[in-house]
């Protein structure tokens, strides 16, 4: 299976702290893109980073990608009480017809 | 532009009913996608349609079908259903394989 695999599976920090999560996956990627998920809710995009790319930022979030070690980083930094979520990475590659594929999550809880 | 929507947003059913879920895509987006989530096996991936062609399947059994329309928008059915199906039921659209995948608020399936 291509499934990806967050690290750690829950987060718990105070308001204004950093909080990191990382992303493993399989096989050769296409494009990685990390979303968030509020309780019972559809999933928000954050971010979408390519094969070819090694590092992204959208506001207060900083995405890495190290194709060698099959690895991403999502960071978010300065956090607040509403970041309180879960995230999920998700991968698609052309051999699997840009299937997409989603990790296990990881549940962030902020603090306040 | 409007974000991707789903209906109806609640559903309950019972055992060995069948059920039909509809998703109307962002304007201009061909790709529909189709997930299941639930707590013990995460989110997973059902089918993928383009250009109301089924482009992708995930291991779902045949009770599972979907189709999409030439206006873009896509249904899925589950035929025969099982206290298993209980889950929340995921839409999701992109212009194309390189793109961003944009979310709807899903669709709560509860069996009985």
């Amino acid at each position: 299976s291509q499934q990806g695999e967050e690290d750690p599976q829950a987060l718990s920090i105070q308001e204004g702290e950093n909080a990191t999560m990382n992303c493993s996956y399989k096989t050769s990627i296409n494009n990685l893109q990390w979303y968030r998920q509020n309780s019972g809710r559809g999933l928000v995009h954050l971010i979408l980073i390519r094969s070819n790319e090694r590092e992204k930022h959208s506001g207060r979030l900083r995405v890495t990608l190290d194709t060698s070690k099959k690895s991403s980083s999502l960071l978010i930094t300065a956090s607040r009480a509403a970041d309180t979520a879960s995230y999920f990475c998700a991968t698609d590659a052309f051999n699997t017809g840009n299937q997409f594929y989603f990790g296990t999550g990881t549940s962030l809880t902020v603090i306040p | 532009k409007a974000g991707v929507t789903q209906t109806p947003r609640y559903l309950i059913k019972t055992r060995g009913q069948q059920v039909t879920l509809s998703c109307s895509p962002i304007s201009g987006h061909r790709s529909v996608s189709w997930y299941q989530q639930t707590p013990g096996q995460g989110l997973q991936f059902l089918f993928e349609y383009f250009s109301e062609t089924q482009r992708n399947k995930g291991n779902f059994p045949g009770r599972f079908s979907g189709r999409q329309f030439s206006n873009s928008r896509s249904e899925m059915n589950v035929s025969t259903l099982e206290l298993g199906d209980s889950a929340l039921y995921l839409c999701a659209s992109r212009q194309g394989a390189r793109y961003e995948q944009y979310f709807g608020p899903g669709t709560r399936l509860t069996v009985t």
